[in-house]
């Protein structure tokens, strides 16, 4: 286990349904981020929070809701989604700027 | 934009082999390059670069950074089967908050 933990750890959803992906990290890490892993691409960023503020929302759909209740916790909401929102999504935390990431395993989307 | 190559896109070698996988970068005002591995899920920290020319060494593995030419080498020597993996390349600038990848390479060793 890396400290950041993602659940579900697989997930299949229709096209019409809503769902939300979670991580949590207890690391004392103050950023955490979002990003999209899709087959022989680089990943993607999605969204960042520092300190539970978003600084970043990487022109993502809005399809896609972030939330960030605290900083050991981030949400991912998912809705009405489309086939090629298949993807790994893997969060991340870090200390702050300057240092390396943590990745949670991230989360195996499936849409159909 | 900062923007990150990373290649071979993929390599196969045998064990005991050498290794060495390549990352350039462009990228407006460089604060550090990072090297991770990926072999089911999560993506697990290898190395971090700020500096030119010092090698970061871990066991078999070692990197290093050349600032003016914008790139990176990682190295592998007597590679095993448990090397396989993606291996991925990121920068970070001072001006963002975010590290950039780029698409991996796909290494796999064979017994």
């Amino acid at each position: 286990e890396t400290g950041v933990t993602q659940t579900p750890r697989h997930l299949v959803m229709g096209m019409t349904n809503k769902k939300s992906l979670k991580c949590e990290q207890h690391l004392g890490h103050n950023a955490m981020y979002w990003y999209k892993q899709s087959a022989k691409k680089p990943l993607e960023l999605m969204f960042v929070y520092n300190f539970k503020e978003q600084t970043e929302n990487n022109s993502v759909p809005s399809r896609f809701s972030p939330e960030c209740p605290n900083s050991s916790h981030l949400f991912l909401h998912l809705h009405t989604l489309q086939p090629e929102d298949s993807a790994l999504y893997l969060c991340a935390s870090r200390t702050g700027v300057g240092y390396g990431y943590t990745f949670g395993s991230g989360t195996r989307l499936t849409v159909v | 934009e900062d923007k990150v190559v990373q290649s071979p896109l993929s390599l196969v070698v045998h064990e005991g082999d050498t290794v060495t996988l390549n990352c350039s970068y462009e990228v407006t005002n460089f604060r550090s390059l990072l090297w991770y591995k990926q072999e089911k899920k999560a993506p697990t920290f290898l190395f971090m670069l700020t500096s030119s020319g010092i090698e970061k060494k871990s066991g078999r593995l070692s990197s290093i950074l050349d600032k003016k030419e914008l790139f990176s080498i990682l190295n592998i020597t007597a590679t095993q089967t448990g090397d396989s993996a993606v291996y991925l390349c990121a920068v970070e600038d001072y001006g963002g908050n975010k590290l950039v990848f780029g698409a991996g390479t796909i290494l796999r060793v064979k017994s």
